[in-house]
């Protein structure tokens, strides 16, 4: 089966400037998580969608960041304006169940 | 609050020698626990999972892990070292449907 496909893989923009991410999950899973992974540190979450709606977005800075999963399906992740300690990888997961998390390869983001 | 310790940032084994990776967490209840791999530009791939049962549970790739209630611990071991094996590993810890909380991670290198 196909895995979790996320677009682009590298971003790079000045600070100011606004960004978006995008995902698109496995097949049939209804769970899918952001998480933003800091050079030298484990990934951290962002967001988590079950279907269409939010269940935990405790750690996202909604300031600046917003994210949304139309549908069910795809999901995007935008940060406007981005500043420089957004510089980080974003990773996309999917589950089928809850359990077990599925990455995408993610989107390495430069803010200069 | 859930946490995650791995104590060593960086670990160099020969190529044919063992490994042990170490893990330590923190959490109310009984964890989900997680040992996953990434490549350099890759995201993350499971190697295995402990949910419940046997506390000794078998990956991927030949490694294995120990999930130790009395040292909040679930380290990361493998009998004979690959090349390949070379990539940065993580712990992680969560509950049924939610986050996944993240060590910062141990980077192996490999010798030859």
């Amino acid at each position: 089966e196909a895995g979790v496909a996320q677009s682009p893989r590298y971003k790079i923009i000045e600070k100011r400037q606004s960004v978006a991410f995008w995902c698109n999950p496995i097949s049939g899973h209804a769970t899918l998580y952001w998480y933003q992974q800091i050079l030298g540190q484990g990934p951290k979450l962002l967001i988590q969608f079950q279907n269409n709606g939010v269940v935990d977005d405790s750690q996202l800075p909604k300031d600046r960041f917003s994210a949304e999963r139309l549908k069910g399906v795809d999901s995007t992740l935008k940060i406007q304006p981005a500043k420089l300690e957004d510089s980080a990888v974003y990773l996309c997961a999917s589950s089928p169940t809850g359990s077990i998390q599925y990455f995408g390869a993610g989107t390495r983001l430069s803010v200069l | 609050a859930q946490s995650v310790t791995q104590p060593d940032i960086h670990i160099t084994v020969s190529e044919g020698a063992s490994l042990e990776l170490r893990c330590n967490y923190s959490y109310g209840a009984t964890p989900y626990l997680f040992w996953y791999v990434q490549s350099p530009g890759q995201g993350l791939q499971l190697l295995l999972k402990y949910f419940s049962g046997d506390t000794l549970v078998q990956g991927i790739k030949g490694f294995e892990a120990e999930f130790k209630r009395s040292q909040s611990s679930f380290n990361l071991r493998k009998p004979s070292v690959h090349w390949s094996d070379a990539a940065e590993y993580f712990c992680a810890v969560g509950e049924y449907g939610n986050k996944l909380v993240f060590g910062a991670g141990t980077i192996l290198r490999v010798k030859s």
